[in-house]
């Protein structure tokens, strides 16, 4: 019964570091997201994908890359991290555009 | 305007009051709408969504007005338990893209 997974849980990087945060969800769900949540912001979109081979753009894209080559993975990058980019990142899956999302348990995120 | 705006509070209610908090929306094409229950930075859970004729799920109640364009959240007996950040959630029309509101800070004492 796993649900939304999302990988690691906890990363620390330094500046200009790159890394790769993993979504995976087993419910065949076609649309994924990425969220980030800083205090006193909610949760702001930063890339979705609505089908396996397609991604957008959310509210805040830059600096942060995606991939969905398979169905059920939701890949994002951090290609040259930045300290601004240290926030808790969720991952959401839903059936379709209009229902209620499904989410990871999230990762924090540092970058010093 | 931000596309979905809440009073971010906190509301510091006691034990047994009841409480109600407002979520406004800026898009007339919005679809659907939820309320979602987050609890110290933890990730989200769907607590109620929220249909047009209004849906009561125990002590929740949620209504949408879509003349004015908000949505409601009732809670009534409160609990120590319902503590939490209640966050809502719209679904803009075309695109579906989830949008969400800072979300309302609940603290209900004994």
């Amino acid at each position: 019964n796993a649900g939304v997974t999302q990988t690691p849980k906890f990363r620390v990087l330094k500046t200009g570091q790159s890394m790769t945060l993993l979504c995976a969800q087993d419910m065949n769900h076609e649309y994924m997201y990425w969220y980030r949540q800083d205090p006193g912001m909610g949760l702001r979109l930063i890339h979705y994908s609505v089908g396996e081979g397609t991604t957008a753009k959310g509210e805040v894209p830059d600096g942060y890359n995606v991939s969905r080559l398979k169905k059920q993975n939701f890949l994002l990058g951090l290609e040259s991290a930045a300290p601004s980019q240290t926030s808790v990142y969720f991952c959401a899956s839903s059936s379709a555009g209009y229902e209620k999302l499904f989410f990871g348990s999230g990762t924090q995120l540092s970058v010093l | 305007r931000k596309e979905v705006e809440q009073d971010p509070g906190p509301f510091n209610v006691p034990e047994g009051a009841t409480v109600a908090f407002n979520c406004t929306y800026s898009n007339s094409a919005s679809q659907s709408f939820f309320w979602y229950r987050q609890d110290c930075r933890k990730e989200p859970k769907l607590l109620m969504s929220v249909y047009s004729s209004g849906n009561e799920d125990g002590r929740f109640t949620a209504q949408l007005n879509r003349a004015s364009q908000y949505i409601s959240l009732l809670i009534r007996d409160s609990k120590l338990s319902d503590s939490a950040t209640y966050l809502c959630v719209v679904n803009k029309g075309g695109s579906y893209i989830p949008t969400f509101g800072r979300g309302t800070s609940l603290i209900v004492h004994p």
